[in-house]
């Protein structure tokens, strides 16, 4: 177990919908970056959230965004879903210090969403 | 561009051998971090190693270990006498500072997917 929690685990929608993903940090960390993992694509990076600042953004759609609230909690919000949007999505923390780049980045165990 | 290659698609090997999965790496970084993760089929990414470039001792890890190579930017991975839990999608990541301003993405390799039979 990571430390890393991640809601909801599965979630079935229909094309044109709006989902909200949510992911806890581990204790302490202050850093939260979103991946995606797809049959096609692989895993890509999102995003990252630096104790409530948007700090990089990877290939992430006009139709996704995120935020990081005060209690560092992150929510990834999907819109306008299309059936290429089905993939396994990741949240993953890390401390969030200075030197980031050597932080490890823990995951947690992932919201796979299926667009119908 | 930053990059990382694990040409093995899928291994395939009865329990008990041993199986080096390969990762090589392109980067213009002169400081980079690389890691590998275990996908088990629950799903879930498992962090194994973190090794940083200044780094080039190898690592053990009861029957894991690591050759970290910079002069082939290689950093394969081995496990020795593999067992049926060890089945999982393994993948090599390289840590990029996006603009030298301590921003940080994981930039993963495709994944070698090994299935160790009894």
């Amino acid at each position: 177990d990571s430390g890393v929690t991640q809601t909801p685990k599965h979630l079935i929608t229909a094309t044109g919908q709006r989902v909200t993903l949510r992911c806890s940090p581990r204790s302490g960390d202050l850093s939260v970056y979103w991946y995606q993992q797809s049959l096609d694509q692989g895993l890509q990076f999102l995003i990252h959230y630096y104790n409530g600042e948007e700090r990089a953004k990877g290939n992430i759609l006009e139709r996704f965004s995120a935020q990081q609230f005060p209690d560092l909690h992150s929510e990834l919000n999907l819109s306008s879903l299309e059936l290429g949007d089905s993939a396994l999505y990741f949240c993953a923390s890390s401390v969030g210090a200075l030197a980031v780049r050597k932080e490890t980045q823990y995951f947690g165990p992932g919201t796979r969403l299926l667009v119908l | 561009a930053q990059k990382v290659t694990q040409a093995q698609t899928e291994i395939s090997v009865v329990e008990k051998e041993d199986v080096t999965l390969d990762c090589v790496y392109e980067t213009r970084d002169t400081t980079y971090y690389l890691f590998w993760y275990k996908q088990p089929p629950s799903g879930e990414l498992v962090f194994l190693i973190r090794r940083n470039s200044f780094d080039e001792q190898n690592e053990i890890s009861g029957r894991y270990s690591w050759n970290f190579q910079k002069s082939t930017s290689s950093f394969n991975f081995t496990i020795t006498a593999s067992q049926v839990v060890d089945s999982a999608v393994y993948f090599c990541a390289l840590s990029e500072d996006l603009s030298g301003g301590g921003y940080n993405k994981l930039i993963f390799g495709a994944g070698t997917r090994l299935a160790v039979h009894p």
